[in-house]
Order: C-alpha cells, then structure tokens, then sequence
C-alpha cells in the first residue's frame, strides 16, 4: 500500500538525549513536512523539504534538525537544545514542490521525557 | 501571517443530527484541506477544497474564497464521527509550503 510510514509510535527520551523520528513515504511525493501538536492545539510547522537535499525552517524549528538524502526519506532529530520536546510529532508529503498539492500525513510519534 | 479562526471550539451532537463547522481564514489562499483526527490522533484527509463545493457521503465543504471562509456539513452524525476537526490552509507565494491550521472543532457524537 502507499503511504506515510512514521516510526515509531511511542518513542521516550532521556534529559540531554538526541532522539531520531523516522518517516519514509513510497507516493514518490517531493515535498515533505514535520509538524509538532500539543494538546489541544493544532500543528505547527518544524521543517520543511521540497526536493533532495534541500530544506527550509518553519515556525518552530528551534532545536530540532532534520535531513533529506533520499527522496523518500525525511528524518527528524529533536536535540537536547528543544527544551520543552513532549509532543505528537506528525510528518506529511505531498506531490508538488512548485504548486499546492494536498499534505498527506503519517500515523504520527508521540514523543515523551522520562 | 496568515490567521485561521475556526469554530466553535466545542460541539456535541446527539447521534443523528445535523452540524456546520466553520473556518475563517485572512488571506487569500491556494489550498484549504479540512481534516479528522481521530481519538488515536490519526489525521484524516476529508476534503481538498481551496474553492467550490465538494460532498463525500454525509459529509460535505464549500469554500467562498473571495469572502474567506469555508464550511464542513455533517449530516444524520454518527459516533464514529467524533474527534477534532481541522480546517488549515496554504497561502500565496512565498507561502506556498506551509499549511497553517485553525485551533480545531472538538465533535462528540453521543447515543
């Protein structure tokens, strides 16, 4: 089936720890996204890549990093700098990197501080 | 930035009825998806919508660009229905990649 695959589920991290969210989609999609909800709120904007090798901040990119080496990958690193990283971290796609497309998104990582 | 206003915030619905979630955007825009996420936090595509009227069995959305808002209909509501509703939209150029999300309509659909 084609999809956005996010791994994984639950996920928890240490103080000082560097943790890897992982998404892999195979809809041959260019453009992929990492989003951040807290409870009750909508998502917000971490990082964005609208072709290989390349990716552009949103609006909360601060202590996080990403990178984007294949096309269908798009991990996620929440470093020991994000301060406040207990989340639900949603990753999306879509088709276009020049026009809208719809976003398409993954099942999503609920990320906890132990 | 573009801003979303969503409402109302809250909603409970008898199995059965009727309801109209509404979402007020600031700017003109290219893309307006409206979404469920479930109680397990999955995020639905419901409707592809920057302008127009679209139906998917009880459910359906217009959007009125030029007046800015847009509207999702849920008809003869079932429980499975309950959730949170989001309405976020993509802007003009220079914004073309980032989708900015309304605060969401919390649904609950009881027996």
């Amino acid at each position: 089936d084609g999809g956005i695959t996010q791994s994984p589920k639950y996920l928890f991290r240490k103080e000082g720890q560097n943790v890897t969210l992982s998404c892999e989609q195979n809809l041959n999609h260019d453009a992929m996204y990492w989003y951040r909800q807290d409870p009750g709120q909508g998502l917000r904007l971490i990082y964005y890549s609208q072709i290989v090798n390349d990716f552009q901040k949103g609006d909360i990119a601060e202590g996080y990093s990403v990178s984007r080496e294949k096309k269908e990958s798009f991990p996620l690193t929440v470093t020991s700098a994000q301060k406040n990283p207990t989340a639900f971290y949603l990753c999306a796609s879509s088709m276009g990197n020049r026009i809208v497309q719809p976003q398409h998104f993954g099942d999503g990582t609920r990320l906890s501080i132990l | 930035g573009i801003q979303v206003e969503q409402s109302p915030p809250d909603l409970i619905l008898q199995e059965g009825a009727n309801s109209t979630l509404r979402c007020n955007f600031s700017d003109s825009v290219n893309n307006l998806q409206w979404f469920h996420q479930n109680p397990w936090g999955q995020l639905i595509n419901l409707f592809y919508i920057p302008s127009g009227t679209k139906q998917n069995g009880r459910l359906s959305a217009t959007t009125v660009a030029t007046e800015r808002y847009s509207l999702l209909y849920i008809s003869s509501s079932q429980t499975t229905d309950s959730g949170v509703y989001f309405c976020a939209v993509q802007g003009g150029p220079g914004t073309a990649s980032k989708l900015t999300f309304g605060t969401g309509t919390r649904l609950q659909v009881t027996l």
